[in-house]
């Protein structure tokens, strides 16, 4: 049973660069959700994506942006990089109208400089 | 605005002694509250769910409850490979009719186990 890959596992980033992170979720999957983890603190949400549309949106800025392909898998990418934006990324999958427990993958590190 | 309030930070233990952490939650329509562990520098892994009042659910050495405002995960004689930070993350109201919605966590609990 494949589980939630995440790809790449870390990068490093200059100030005012674009990155793109991606995610392919566990088998039998439907939909996938990003989150932000900071150091020390819980994974805060960013937004969630359902039939390759962006269904919810936490309190994130419009540098932060996502897609979703034909088989489920999904992208977030994030312009003009802050220090702040320094942080693990997390990649989590569910079946809409499933259990509603998110499985996560092992995130990206991103390490803006 | 849904809050949860994960307590202590931090808990060290010796081996074989049982303890409990907490989480506080603020919710309006709880529909699910979920426990995670995370080791460093890894995605959380799925523990637990809780749906209701007083449910309980265990799994080798832990125990998760559920009141209706704070779940325990209690720790029975706990080995040093339960070192870990254990998250608390709540589902609230299906605010969209969509279902399976963003999840609030709390900033965890790093546990440390003393051979």
């Amino acid at each position: 049973d494949a589980g939630v890959t995440q790809s790449p596992t870390h990068l490093i980033k200059t100030r005012g660069q674009q990155v793109t992170l991606r995610c392919s979720p566990k088998s039998g999957h439907d939909t996938v959700s990003w989150y932000q983890q900071a150091l020390g603190q819980g994974p805060q949400f960013i937004f969630q994506y359902y039939e390759e549309e962006e269904r919810q949106r936490g309190n994130f800025p419009d540098r932060f942006s996502g897609h979703q392909f034909p088989n489920y898998s999904s992208e977030l990418n994030v312009n003009a990089l802050l220090l702040g934006d320094s942080a693990l990324y997390l990649c989590a999958s569910t079946k809409a109208g499933g259990a509603p427990e998110q499985y996560f993958g092992p995130g990206t590190r991103l390490t803006v400089t | 605005e849904d809050q949860v309030t994960q307590s202590p930070e931090a808990l060290r233990l010796q081996e074989g002694e049982s303890s409990s952490l907490n989480c506080s939650y603020t919710v309006s329509g709880l529909r699910g509250l979920f426990w995670y562990r995370q080791d460093p520098g890894k995605g959380p892994e799925f523990l637990f769910t809780l749906y209701s009042a007083g449910e309980e659910k265990e799994k080798e050495r832990l125990k998760a409850t559920l009141t209706k405002k704070e779940s325990f995960l209690h720790i029975t004689a706990p080995k040093p490979e339960d070192s870990a930070t254990y998250l608390c993350a709540v589902h609230g109201p299906d605010a969209s009719n969509f279902g399976n919605e963003k999840l609030t966590f709390g900033t965890g609990t790093r546990l440390t186990i003393i051979p």
